[in-house]
């Protein structure tokens, strides 16, 4: 079957220009994830959807940042007014839950962001 | 705080070594610990975790909880091994708090 997809696979954009990632999980999971992946960085937790519920949005690195998600399934991360800070591969994850347990979290491609 | 460290960026060993990848943690609850692998040009994916105790690939990792540590073993590394690992925690009653360490590259050279 289909796994986690993400769009765009590259965006390159302007210092102050908005941009919208946005995450497919796969079809029935339930819990989404999205993480940043700076240049030998290791992976950072951004926020995380259980159904269209972000229960925890501290991992946000300032108010420019917002994510929805939509219908239990389609998420899209927003970044305002970018900076040359904000330039990393941004990853997507889904898992059947987030339970106890800690479902397997199974990641897309990421899309890499590039800010001028 | 939650925090996974993994001390070792780069561990090299020469195919049919034995290998050993660090990671150490610190939670004050329970946590479920996870290692997670990225080959060259592909995506991120679970290797193993510890609920599981289960051997993938011929990976091992114990949770050693009076040591706060959950090491990745094998005991004959393969070229095919080298990738990059990523050592995981999860908590938080609902699972939602999760932790990847930086990352250990291993090269194993033929």
């Amino acid at each position: 079957g289909a796994g986690v997809s993400q769009s765009p696979s590259n965006k390159v954009t302007e210092k102050g220009k908005d941009v919208e990632l946005r995450c497919d999980p796969i079809s029935g999971h339930t819990a989404l994830y999205w993480y940043r992946q700076s240049l030998g960085q290791g992976l950072e937790f951004l926020i995380y959807f259980q159904g269209n519920s972000a229960p925890d949005k501290s991992g946000l690195p300032s108010d420019r940042f917002s994510a929805e998600r939509t219908g239990g399934s389609v998420s899209t991360l927003t970044i305002q007014r970018t900076q040359q800070e904000d330039s990393a591969v941004y990853l997507c994850a889904s898992s059947l839950t987030s339970g106890r347990g800690g479902d397997t979290q199974y990641f897309g491609p990421g899309t890499r962001l590039t800010v001028l | 705080a939650q925090r996974v460290t993994q001390p070792e960026k780069l561990l090299s060993v020469f195919k049919g070594a034995p290998v050993e990848l660090k990671c150490n943690y610190s939670y004050s609850g329970s946590p479920e610990l996870f290692w997670y692998v990225q080959y060259s040009r592909q995506r991120l994916q679970l290797l193993l975790r510890h609920i599981s105790r289960e051997s993938i690939k011929g990976f091992t990792a114990d949770l050693n909880k009076g040591e706060t540590s959950f090491h990745l073993k094998k005991p004959f590394a393969q070229e095919e091994d080298s990738a990059m690992y990523y050592c995981a925690l999860s908590g938080g009653y609902y699972g939602q708090n999760f932790v990847f360490g930086p990352g250990t590259r291993l090269s194993v050279l033929p």
